[in-house]
């Protein structure tokens, strides 16, 4: 099983700072990795997929880097709506497929 | 626009089991996967198992092999998930989540179901 593991736990960021959110795999998942955003009582929101492929309608402050081992999901500059949790996903050698164990980007 | 769409949260007892359901609709249900995974309290996403909604294949965790058992009814283009023998550790809420598969490889997840909370406890 490959282990996905994320960091920081908690990132205390002020609105309009820039965020960088790392995810490491245990071994290679080539750029088979997803980004989803988590807020209370919601769906998980697909961000990125393909490590850097933007979804649908995802403002261009989103950006997704990496590929093999390490990856990054950077938000330019934060608005009062990416307060949330961030989870790394990988889909490249499953089942299971796997988590990371999210950040929490909280207002500073 | 694809939207899935839950059952309502569960109470069970210890030792019952729990089936959760996961409306699709705004897509070609049996052109897609549909995967369950669930959160505990405090704990990050762990994928349970899925089901290929076309011909019906499914495939589980080994940690929640025998205990689950992931259907589908194309009619109502509705995926199930019931999970047995339940212990105060499958507290949780359960989500349902698709994705696209060909014959040659699998994507990525990308809608989810607003999630149902199971809580067991007696």
């Amino acid at each position: 099983e490959i282990v996905m593991t994320q960091s920081p736990a908690t990132l205390s960021v002020s609105p309009g700072e820039r965020a960088t959110l790392s995810c490491r795999a245990s071994q290679s998942v080539s750029s088979n990795l997803a980004w989803f955003q988590h807020k209370p009582g919601q769906a998980p929101r697909l961000l990125i997929y393909g490590a850097s492929t933007r979804a649908t309608d995802l403002p261009a402050r989103f950006s997704g880097s990496g590929s093999g081992t390490e990856f990054t999901l950077t938000i330019s500059s934060l608005q009062s709506e990416d307060f949330a949790v961030y989870y790394c996903q990988q889909y490249n050698n499953w089942p299971p497929l796997t988590f990371g164990g999210g950040t929490k980007v909280e207002i500073k | 626009q694809v939207q899935l769409v839950q059952s309502g949260a569960e109470v069970k007892k210890p030792g019952a089991s729990v089936k959760v359901s996961c409306k699709a609709s705004g897509y070609t249900f049996t052109s897609y996967t549909m995967h369950w995974v669930r959160q505990a309290p405090g704990q990050s996403l762990e994928w349970m198992g899925w089901i290929n909604a076309g011909n019906g294949d499914t495939k589980y965790s080994q940690k929640f092999q025998g205990r689950v058992t992931i259907t589908r009814d194309t009619s109502a283009t509705t995926a199930y998930m019931e999970l047995s023998s339940l212990r105060s550790e499958d507290t949780a809420v359960y989500y349902c989540a698709r994705m696209y598969c060909t014959s040659i490889r699998c994507y990525n997840l990308d809608y989810w179901g607003q999630g149902t909370l199971v809580t067991v406890s007696s």
